[in-house]
């Protein structure tokens, strides 16, 4: 079983240059993510998407937009990447009932 | 509006002591919980949750934690630490999906494990 699958898994932008990270999920969930990770600060909500077609803000959605394209699929795309987004980016998925998430691998981003 | 707070962003324990993380939560609706694990370069990995019913819940590699909602805590113990047990480890609280289901993390707490 896939799970989640993000591409790619590593990344380096020069500041102004736009970029997509994909996600794809096979478990026919709904809702999806797209965290952050910095050391010390866990994983902060970026975008969610409860189903297909619906996104919303979640705590540090500047810099970003979102696509649900269907079910499956969910892309975080930065615009004019800045070197504050230098940052290790997971996708998650997860079923209606219990938010129980299922984590991609990461995509590690570093803006120069 | 859920948020939690992980006690100790760094904690060390002896091989073979007592593993001890603590997480304490606010939600203003009734809580999902959760403990994650994270591996050097690798993605979340779920180690148990909290939904319903039984307050003392068991997950994988001998981790358990325990919800009690009067000090709105969800401490996650080992009896006894392992090697392997070293890594990061994440607290997350959600509601509902009627409440919408945003799952909000901790800071984290890193576990070293000395031999």
């Amino acid at each position: 079983n896939a799970g989640v699958t993000q591409t790619p898994k590593f990344q380096v932008l020069k500041t102004g240059q736009s970029m997509t990270l994909q996600c794809a999920q096979d478990m026919n969930h709904n809702s999806m993510y797209w965290y952050r990770q910095d050391p010390g600060m866990g994983l902060r909500l970026i975008y969610y998407s409860a189903s297909e077609g619906t996104t919303d803000k979640g705590e540090v959605p500047n810099g970003y937009n979102v696509s649900r394209l269907n079910k499956r699929e969910f892309s975080l795309r930065l615009e004019s990447a800045a070197p504050s987004q230098t940052s290790v980016y997971f996708c998650a998925s997860s079923a209606d009932r219990i938010p129980e998430a299922f984590f991609g691998q990461g995509t590690r981003l570093t803006v120069v | 509006a859920q948020s939690v707070t992980q006690l100790g962003s760094h904690v060390s324990v002896s091989e073979g002591a007592l593993v001890l993380l603590r997480c304490n939560y606010s939600s203003s609706v009734p809580p999902y919980l959760f403990w994650y694990v994270q591996y050097p370069n690798q993605g979340l990995q779920l180690l148990l949750k909290y939904t319903t019913g039984a307050t003392l819940v068991k997950g994988i590699n001998g981790f358990e934690a325990e919800f009690k909602k009067s000090e709105t805590s969800f401490h996650l113990t080992k009896p006894s630490a392992h090697m392997s047990d070293a890594a990061e480890y994440f607290c997350a609280v959600s509601g509902s999906r009627i409440y919408g289901n945003k799952l909000v993390f901790g800071a984290g707490t890193i576990l070293r494990v000395k031999s």
